[in-house]
């Protein structure tokens, strides 16, 4: 089966310092998304991309969060200079298929970012 | 009020036992609804997307009440496996994208 791959599993960083969390998509697919969870806490939404740029983002993914797709398999996401309370698993998702219907996301195993 | 709304549990059952979550949403505007199963520190599984009509797959039953924005997840025969925390999530229609919006779980324990 089709899968979502992510590295690395966990990042341990100190404050301040740069990180990019890398994610492979299913081949076939066109939008990719970043979420996040927070120990404890919901799943949430940070970033959607599809076609080269951004489509959609949330009130957490501000300018210190960036995307790319470098290449033709590569989805980033960078985290110029960590805060405590960017500790959280970071969860890539893709689908092959867009708009506002009944769309299934596939989400890779996570990235763990631990922030001291 | 919050967007997708589910008891926190944990529900605590024996095995064969049948089980319901509640979960409300609240934008009528929501398009998608799914249940996801989250096994602790793994990431989200598609467990099912829910239909207006209702749908069943094997043990898992899933309705939807757009009038009330509620939704349900039924489980029966549970097995030890069901174990999970098991996630409510809307696709809100902002931006026309897939922002799938999720609740925080319901956590579901099954002992012998």
């Amino acid at each position: 089966e089709p899968e979502v791959t992510q590295t690395p599993s966990h990042q341990v960083t100190q404050m301040g310092q740069e990180v990019i969390l890398r994610c492979v998509p299913i081949s076939n697919h066109l939008y990719f998304y970043w979420y996040r969870q927070i120990l404890g806490q919901k799943v949430e939404f940070l970033v959607s991309f599809y076609n080269n740029e951004i489509s959609e983002k949330s009130e957490i993914f501000d300018d210190q969060f960036s995307v790319e797709r470098p290449d033709g398999s590569n989805f980033t996401l960078k985290i110029r200079s960590t805060k405590l309370e960017d500790s959280a698993m970071y969860f890539c998702a893709s689908t092959g298929r867009g708009g506002s219907g009944a769309n299934v996301l596939t989400f890779g195993a996570g990235s763990r970012l631990t922030v001291l | 009020r919050k967007e997708v709304e589910q008891d926190p549990g944990p529900f605590n059952v024996p095995e064969g036992a049948t089980v319901a979550f509640n979960c409300t949403y609240s934008n009528s505007a929501s398009q998608s609804f799914f249940w996801y199963r989250q096994d602790c520190r793994k990431e989200p599984k598609l467990l099912m997307s829910v239909y207006s009509s209702g749908n069943e797959d094997g043990r898992f039953t899933a309705q939807l009440n757009r009038a009330s924005q509620y939704i349900s997840l039924l489980i029966r025969d549970s097995k030890l496996s069901d174990s999970a925390t098991y996630l409510c999530v809307v696709n809100l229609p902002e931006g026309g994208g897939n922002k799938l919006t999720f609740g925080t779980g319901t956590q579901l324990k099954v002992e012998l």
